[in-house]
This record gives C-alpha cells, structure tokens and sequence, in this order.
C-alpha cells in the first residue's frame, strides 16, 4: 500500500542550529515528493518538489531535500534555522490511483532561543 | 492575485445545523480540493474536482457534499453538523502538470468550525 510517514511528531533544535526531517515512504514507482510548511494559524505554502532529475533539490526559505530512492526517502535539510522556521512541516507522495497526494501526518518543529 | 481564499475564516454551529463554506481560486487552476485537519492526524482529503461541474469523494467523505458551478469556486456544505466535525477546514487547487498529473496545490488560509 502506498503510504507516508514522517517518524517524528515533534523536533527541538536550537536557533543556528542544523535541521533535518525525516520523510519515508512507500510507493510502486519514482513518486511525485513534496514539503510544505504550515505556520502557526496558517494555510500550508509549497518548501519544494521533485519530479526527477538532481535527487538533491533546493527550496524556498534555504531548504533543501535529497530524494534517496534506495532508503525510500526524501529528508528535509536546513543548516541553520531561525526562529521564524517554527512550524509544522509536511511531506506528501504522489500521485495515488486517484491522482491524489499522501500526506505525512506532519513534524512539528520548535526553536529554542 | 488573492490566491486562495475561503469563508468564513471561523464559525460556531450547533449540532444538526447546516452551513456552507466558500473557496474561491482565481489562478484558473483546474483542481480543487477540501481538506480537514485535526490534531496528530495531518490532512485528509474530503472531496475534490477534476474541473468544472465535476466533483469526485476523498478519503473522508461522509456527512459533507461539494459542488463545483464554476471553475473558480469550491463549495463545501454540511447538512447536519455533528460535534465529529469540528476541525479546521483547508481549501487547495492546483493546476495541471506533465502527463495530466495535478501538480503543486495552493492553499487558502482556513476555516476553523467549531461544532456544538
């Protein structure tokens, strides 16, 4: 069954600290992946994608992600983040049979000062 | 551009009422989509549409109806709200990438309902 699961609920880091997400999932082929964010009372606003090519893509905000097909993952990066980085982040897959996402059930991210 | 937006931004029911919530897009994207979310649950697709005049049901469809009258707006309706249903309600579109496979969605900001 095609799935996603992001193994932390919640993560700590301090502020100028390295950042990393985790995200796996399982797929029968090369999925579509994503990161969002969603900031506190916020809608959720695209970090990036990959669709295929470079397995290492860059995003907004000075997120990068590195699709590892062997691992079945495709781990979010920051290496240092800033209090304004306290959100929730969320990693989908897709498309399923529907032309659908899958949603990971998100990691909350806290900065300490 | 406003993007996405929805309506109202809040609202308190009583169980057994019905309300409408309003999604609006207007970067002419073909897909639509609702979502609730709930705490430690992430998003789960409620309904979405391929396009105009189509709507097709999610993961989670029960006790919710949609209707797509015109590409720019998403309706999504509740006949009898149960207290089940309180949640925070997020509209998305997106549009068309390769190969017909919907491609980034965008967000609106949100409707919190609270249900009694």
């Amino acid at each position: 069954a095609q799935s996603v699961t992001q193994p932390d609920i919640h993560i700590t880091v301090s502020e100028g600290a390295s950042l990393e997400l985790r995200c796996n999932y399982s797929y029968g082929a090369t999925p579509y992946l994503f990161w969002y964010v969603q900031s506190p009372g916020q809608g959720l606003q695209l970090l990036l994608k990959y669709f295929s090519g470079d397995t290492l893509v860059q995003g907004i905000k000075g997120f990068e992600a590195e699709f590892k097909r062997s691992q079945s993952s495709f781990n979010l990066r920051k290496p240092s983040v800033h209090w304004s980085d306290a959100a929730e982040y969320f990693c989908a897959v897709g498309p399923d049979s529907n032309y659908q996402l899958i949603w990971g059930a998100g990691t909350k991210l806290i900065i300490k000062p | 551009n406003a993007g996405v937006t929805q309506t109202p931004k809040f609202r308190v029911l009583k169980t057994g009422q019905s309300m409408t919530l309003l999604c609006a897009q207007d970067m002419n994207h073909e897909y639509m989509y609702w979502y609730r979310q709930d705490p430690g649950m992430g998003l789960r697709l409620i309904h979405y549409s391929v396009g105009e005049g189509t709507t097709a049901k999610g993961e989670v469809p029960d006790g919710y109806n949609v209707s797509r009258l015109k590409k720019q707006n998403f309706l999504l309706g509740l006949e009898s709200a149960a207290p089940s249903q309180t949640s925070v309600y997020f509209c998305a579109s997106s549009y068309l990438g390769l190969a017909g496979i919907p491609e980034t969605q965008y967000f609106g900001p949100g409707t919190r309902l609270l249900v009694l």
